[in-house]
């Protein structure tokens, strides 16, 4: 089992649109957590931590259960320029900025 | 204020043969790692150096290696290059512990041949 997973998509929303993406972590002494976003052929970008209680970037959100082992990322109101791969990152306890990253999820906005 | 910068950009190989990867940390940092990312999947793992010595490592054999100078700069080496190792290698610097701080290179595309 892989230890973070995440369905690779192709998500392909409208403008406009709100998308939600989940991910799932197998180790439990994970203790850190994140989203980064990378666009084709570039290279990974640190979207929003994830915390605990929930928060909030602008038209991002990320939740974090940890009972449930489970990451999520909402996008509301969906740009052209949200068009990218998201990446769901956790850090194991122990292991300082080790990042283990998902395969990622691609997403498509389109006009 | 410079970022991550990594050399080459691109890089044709063949089996059998020997690449080094150059990387440059985000002014500041001190801790470098390395990540291999294959087509359609996630950045995974080498390992991570800080004080000039290898303190952490993902699952890959020895004919990965590195090494970290004096002014934070690492070089990966990989040897005896197979198909497999075709892949975009970035490079990541952090300061020391804070995975927060943690900033990316444009990475290096090997190709092996």
């Amino acid at each position: 089992r892989k230890e973070v997973e995440q369905d690779p998509g192709p998500f392909n929303v409208p403008e406009g649109a709100t998308v939600a993406f989940n991910c799932t972590y197998s180790n439990s002494a994970s203790q850190s957590f994140f989203w980064y976003r990378q666009d084709c052929r570039k290279e990974p970008k640190l979207l929003m931590s994830v915390y605990s209680s929930g928060n909030e970037d602008g038209r991002f959100t990320a939740q974090l259960n940890r009972a449930s082992q489970y990451i999520s990322l909402l996008i509301r109101d969906s740009k052209l320029s949200d068009s990218a791969t998201y990446l769901c990152v956790v850090i194991l306890t122990g292991t300082a900025s080790k990042l283990t990253f998902g395969t990622g999820t691609r997403l498509q906005v389109t006009l | 204020d410079a970022g991550v910068t990594q050399s080459p950009t691109h890089l044709i190989k063949t089996r059998g043969q020997q690449v080094t990867l150059r990387c440059s940390p985000k002014s500041g940092h001190d801790t470098v790692s390395w990540y291999q990312q294959a087509l359609g999947q996630g950045p995974q793992f080498i390992f991570q150096y800080y004080e000039e010595e290898e303190r952490q490592r993902g699952n890959f054999p020895d004919r990965f290696s590195g090494h970290q100078f004096p002014n934070y700069s690492s070089e990966l080496n990989v040897n005896a290059l197979l198909l497999g190792d075709s892949a975009l290698y970035l490079c990541a610097s952090s300061l020391r512990g804070r995975a927060d701080t943690q900033y990316f290179g444009p990475g290096t595309r090997l190709t092996v041949l």
